[in-house]
């Protein structure tokens, strides 16, 4: 059971914008914890998307976007594509369990 | 660009030890921290613990009785030891390089994934 909880789904027709939240609690997104986001492909291991809330990796499209108020995390996706079909995952540190934790996962379907 | 693979026996016996092995190509091991995570079939990814070149580790409490970490700078690996396996430790099992840019560190680099599962 995580502690980062994240939609079971999201979707949406292509070219348009989604959302996915990323709700924690005082002990990891509520405090000065990052959050970092990944996106995995069907069959593939995950790849960084977002770190530090909203920076991206070299390679990253700029229609990916992080960030981060209070207890929750976003990520945004603008111009949804085909390609953008995925399990999404944000990642931060709790400090009640000691450890880094992920968040429940979204599935993006563009529709 | 680093790259990392995982490898090791791929089916593991009930009560009986999971090992397994990252090899770091394209770079060096040192001066960075080494993490384990798993993902069993269909759900969420789960941090095990991670290692730092000169050895010191920090594991998951959930995990933490059953596990040991270890590195070999020589030959760019690092490993991973889970004692006691139940059919709860089958997973895919991923090793990733651990970045510290922040309060919380991330992991850029991950290995392709190897699967264990624990059956008799």
């Amino acid at each position: 059971q995580s502690v980062l909880t994240q939609p079971p789904s999201v979707s949406g027709a292509p070219g348009q914008r989604v959302t996915i939240s990323c709700t924690g609690s005082s002990s990891n997104i509520g405090t000065p914890y990052d959050v970092h986001w990944y996106q995995q492909l069907p069959g593939t291991a995950p790849k960084l998307l977002i770190y530090g809330n909203n920076n991206r990796p070299s390679g990253v499209p700029d229609r990916f976007s992080g960030s981060k108020s209070g207890t929750s995390a976003s990520l945004a996706i603008t111009g949804l594509q085909a390609e953008d079909e995925a399990d999404y995952y944000c990642q931060s540190y709790d400090s009640s369990l000691s450890g880094y934790v992920f968040g429940t996962g979204t599935t993006v379907t563009v529709l | 660009q680093v790259q990392l693979q995982e490898s090791g026996p791929g089916l593991v016996k009930p009560s009986e030890t999971l090992s397994l092995t990252c090899t770091v190509s394209g770079g060096s091991i040192g001066s960075y921290y080494w993490s384990w995570i798993r993902q069993p079939a269909g759900k969420g990814l789960e941090w095990i613990g991670r290692i730092y070149a000169s050895a010191n580790t920090n594991y998951n409490p959930s995990l933490k009785s059953r596990v040991m970490m270890s590195v070999d700078t020589s030959k760019n690996q690092f490993s991973l030891r889970l004692t006691s396996v139940t059919a709860a430790d089958t997973a895919i099992y991923y090793c990733a390089r651990t970045l510290v840019r922040g309060v919380v560190p991330h992991f850029d680099s991950w290995g392709q994934g190897a699967l264990v599962t624990v059956s008799s």
